[in-house]
């Protein structure tokens, strides 16, 4: 089975700010990778996929980069509304993995 | 507008059963692959199952296999997850999530399912 391994496990950033998290896979995945952000109590929320590709209507300040083994979700301007457990999410023809999630938190 | 709803949830006592509802409206159900997913209080969101758009093939997570069965009802937009054989660490919020090319682009609220004597 393929895990999905976050980086790093708790963020601390403050508004105004640049963040990156990355995902690592245990084998390559090609462009197979989704990004979804959950805040406390509400549904993952999706916010990229195929790796590169925004979500409609997710705010342009999300992108996401990578392929193979190694992604990263960046965030270019923190917003108050940011904060929230990040999760990247590897998906085939049969199963999907999630990696253990990042909690972004306020500075 | 796309909606999920799940329902079905509660408490249950090791070893039971329950069997979790979601309902679905707003776009062509039977055009979709399902999925169930679950988080354990204060946990991440882990895969449970999944199932094509006609039903006739389905998968699950090594930790349910054996003992939860999913399952739909295309002429009453509905998802299933029969849960038998229960155990404590089975309690989470129970999330279903329309499948779009690989990627689970609707989720429903969740539904919470306590496994406690």
């Amino acid at each position: 089975d393929i895990q999905m391994t976050q980086s790093p496990s708790t963020l601390s950033a403050s508004v105004g700010d640049r963040v990156t998290i990355t995902c690592r896979a245990s084998q390559s995945i090609s462009s197979w990778l989704a990004w979804y952000q959950q805040k406390p109590g509400k549904a993952p929320k999706l916010l990229i996929y195929k790796a590169s590709s925004l979500e409609s209507g997710v705010p342009s300040r999300f992108s996401g980069s990578g392929s193979g083994t190694e992604f990263t979700l960046t965030i270019s301007s923190l917003q108050p509304d940011d904060f929230a457990t990040y999760y990247c999410q590897h998906y085939n023809n049969y199963l999907i993995t999630f990696g253990q999630g990042t909690r972004l938190e306020i500075k | 507008e796309v909606q999920l709803v799940e329902s079905g949830g509660g408490l249950v006592q090791p070893g039971g059963s329950l069997r979790l509802s979601c309902a679905a409206s707003g776009f062509t159900f039977n055009n979709y692959w399902m999925h169930w997913v679950r988080q354990a209080p204060g946990k991440g969101l882990v895969w449970v199952s999944r199932i094509n758009s006609d039903g006739s093939s389905t998968s699950n997570a090594d930790s349910v296999k054996g003992r939860f069965t999913i399952s739909r009802d295309n002429a009453k937009n509905t998802l299933y997850l029969q849960m038998n054989s229960l155990r404590a660490e089975d309690t989470a919020v129970y999330y279903c999530a329309r499948d779009h090319g690989g990627k689970a682009d609707y989720w429903g609220q969740g539904t919470l399912v306590t496994v406690s004597s």
